[in-house]
This record gives structure tokens, C-alpha cells and sequence, in this order.
């Protein structure tokens, strides 16, 4: 089984704080993801990840950024973290050949 | 660019009801098209998807979902559910060959009422 891990479920930090996500998977796979989930609004791409040291921004980029420096870890960076950036922050990865992507568990960060 | 409406919000269902949460997606050329599940605490799973062939599609746990390029519509629908099927429903799109990344809809919250 395809497994995405997270390295926090729940995390509290206040305004102005740098503040890192992190995201492992173990199958090897190219594509690597960050959303964000907000009610109403589904799932948002932030920014995404082809292969190693590569990146790309999604659609909601702004006031983030992103580090790929091994092929199983994608981390993602809130430079100042503020309180519009409260919010469900999920991580997924795919194989180059599939467009199937797996989810980790969420982290649920509150910006205070 | 491609975006995704699912139109109903919040569906409450008593046990044994009909399911069909609707989807539509705007893109002129062919598309993956996805249905996700996130039960309460959980993370996000696969139901089923659709890259080419049949355009009905069967899934996990008796979901089915049908693929109408003419309405540019991929509704999910499940005969008769269960108060375990209580979850968030989530349908996306992508591009063959175009950007990985998946569109998704705003989801739709069910709820079956035991």
C-alpha cells in the first residue's frame, strides 16, 4: 500500500512565525502536492513537484513555498505564517504513469 | 483552464435511499475524472475513476459513476446507502498529459440518517 505520511496532525503557531510542513511517501513516485482544504471551497493547489529540486506553483501559491530535496519529501513553507492561512494543509503524491494520487492524513494548522 | 461545480452541498439521506451527487467539469478536450471519499477523520481515498473505455464505471463499496461527455457531467450514484457511506464527496479532473495536478470540486457533504 501506497503510504503518504505528514509529519503533524495538529499545529498551533502565531502570526509572523515560519512554519514548516513536511510530507513523506514510500512508492517511489515522481509527483508530489501540495492543497489546501477549506469548507465550501474543496481542495486548492498550492504548489506541485515533477522530480527532484523541481517545482511548480499551483493556484493559490501566494505566501508560500516549497523544498524538494530528496524524491521521497516534498515540505512545504509558510515564510510568515498569518491567520488567512488557517486552514487544512493535505499532501499527496502519483507515479509519472498514473494520474491516481494518494493522500496523506492532513495536517490541521491554526494561524493565531 | 478546467474547473470542477458540484452543485449539492449537503445531501441528507435516510439508510437504503437512492444516491446521485451530480458533478460537472468545463474543459474542451479529454479528461481523468475522479471520485474521492473522506470519511470523518480519515484521509482522502479513491471511489473510483475514469480515464477512457466504459463510460460506466464501478468503484469501491458499490459506488458507480457514469461518464456523459455530452453534458460534460461524471454524477456518482449508489443504489442504496448505508450510515457507513456518511462522508465528504469530492470529484476532480485532470488532462492526459497536462498538468498533474487534479481540479477539484467543492465537495458535497453526506449525511445518512440511520
Amino acid at each position: 500500500d501506497v503510504k503518504v505520511t505528514q509529519s503533524s496532525r495538529y499545529l498551533v503557531k502565531r502570526t509572523g512565525e515560519k512554519v514548516f510542513l513536511e510530507c513523506v511517501q514510500d512508492m517511489d513516485h515522481e509527483n508530489m502536492f501540495w492543497y489546501r482544504q477549506d469548507p465550501g471551497l474543496g481542495l486548492r493547489l498550492i504548489y506541485f513537484s515533477y522530480d527532484v529540486k523541481m517545482k511548480e506553483k499551483g493556484d493559490i501559491p501566494e505566501g508560500y513555498s516549497v523544498s524538494r530535496e530528496k524524491k521521497e519529501r516534498f515540505s512545504l513553507i509558510l515564510e510568515s505564517a498569518s491567520t488567512n492561512q488557517t486552514s487544512m494543509y493535505l499532501c499527496a503524491s502519483s507515479s509519472g504513469g498514473s494520474n491516481e494520487q494518494f493522500f496523506g492524513p492532513g495536517t490541521r494548522l491554526t494561524v493565531l | 483552464a478546467q474547473s470542477v461545480s458540484q452543485h449539492n452541498h449537503h445531501v441528507i439521506l435516510s439508510e437504503a435511499a437512492s444516491l446521485e451527487l451530480g458533478c460537472n467539469y468545463s474543459y474542451g478536450g479529454t479528461v481523468n475524472l475522479f471520485w474521492y471519499v473522506q470519511y470523518p477523520g480519515q484521509h482522502l481515498q479513491l471511489l473510483l475513476k475514469y480515464f477512457s473505455g466504459d463510460p460506466l464505471v464501478k468503484g469501491i463499496k458499490g459506488f458507480e459513476a457514469e461518464f456523459i461527455k455530452s453534458k460534460f457531467s461524471f454524477n456518482l450514484r449508489k443504489p442504496s446507502v448505508q450510515w457507513s457511506d456518511t462522508a465528504e464527496y469530492f470529484c476532480a479532473v485532470n488532462a492526459p498529459g497536462g498538468r498533474r495536478a487534479l481540479t477539484f470540486g467543492s465537495g458535497t457533504r453526506l449525511q445518512v440518517q440511520p
